[in-house]
């Protein structure tokens, strides 16, 4: 597709599930970027993929928050047991290879964490 | 860590006025300075990236300016219209991440 695309757009879920959240990137961006965004905040880095390698997982809360990219392309974020404070909004962004290049957002996926 | 600044947080203006967003950051090693825009309950669009290199950016009625030295940029919207109104947002790249403010909420008013 010509964008970044996001599924599902939202996503309701009970406290204690296991979730997964996919970004579909535009086609030949090699750099990608998952970021979660609070109601009233700008959007918190999370973790960012050159390829099929995590480059810097800092941004990850904790160790129930995963994510992957297995063949470069689609990557997918994983959470476990979720909680109530895990309730945001996921953005997924990718960019082309030059460290320079602007990025492009999908529509994000909106969690809720009954 | 890097820390981002919008000022002001809420901004509320009649149409057709010219206007100055604000944007401040902590470190200035950046690769690049990205402004968006969010509607509600919408992604980011991009609206204007400035390099680390350059002073400007413009693209229609918009205009950006980055003074890395002092870790500030400005967003200046011209003859502001109602489709205007949304949320700004600017970003510092420093490389492996991205560092965002938490924006600020514009509302023109017909």
């Amino acid at each position: 597709g010509a964008g970044v695309s996001q599924t599902p757009s939202n996503k309701v879920t009970e406290k204690g599930k296991y979730v997964e959240l996919r970004c579909d990137p535009i086609s030949g961006h090699t750099a990608l970027y998952w970021y979660r965004q609070s109601l009233g905040q700008g959007p918190e880095f999370l973790i960012y993929f050159q390829g099929t390698g995590a480059a810097d997982d800092s941004g990850l809360p904790n160790d129930r928050f995963f994510a992957v990219r297995p063949e470069g392309s689609v990557s997918t974020l994983k959470i476990q047991r979720t909680e109530r404070g895990d309730s945001a909004v996921y953005l997924c962004a990718t960019k082309a290879e030059i460290s320079y290049n602007e990025q492009f957002f999908g529509p994000g996926t909106r969690l809720t964490v009954l | 860590k890097q820390e981002v600044t919008q000022i002001p947080a809420a901004l509320s203006v009649p149409e057709g006025e010219n206007l100055v967003l604000n944007c401040s950051f902590t470190d200035s090693a950046i690769y690049n300075l990205q402004w968006f825009r969010q509607d509600p309950g919408k992604g980011l669009t991009s609206l204007l990236l400035i390099q680390s290199s350059q002073r400007e950016q413009t693209s229609g009625r918009l205009n950006a300016s980055l003074d890395k030295s002092s870790g500030r940029s400005t967003l200046y919207i011209a003859a502001s219209q109602p489709g205007d109104s949304a949320t700004y947002l600017c970003a510092v790249n420093t490389g492996n991440q991205f560092y965002f403010g938490t924006g600020t909420s514009l509302t023109v008013i017909p």
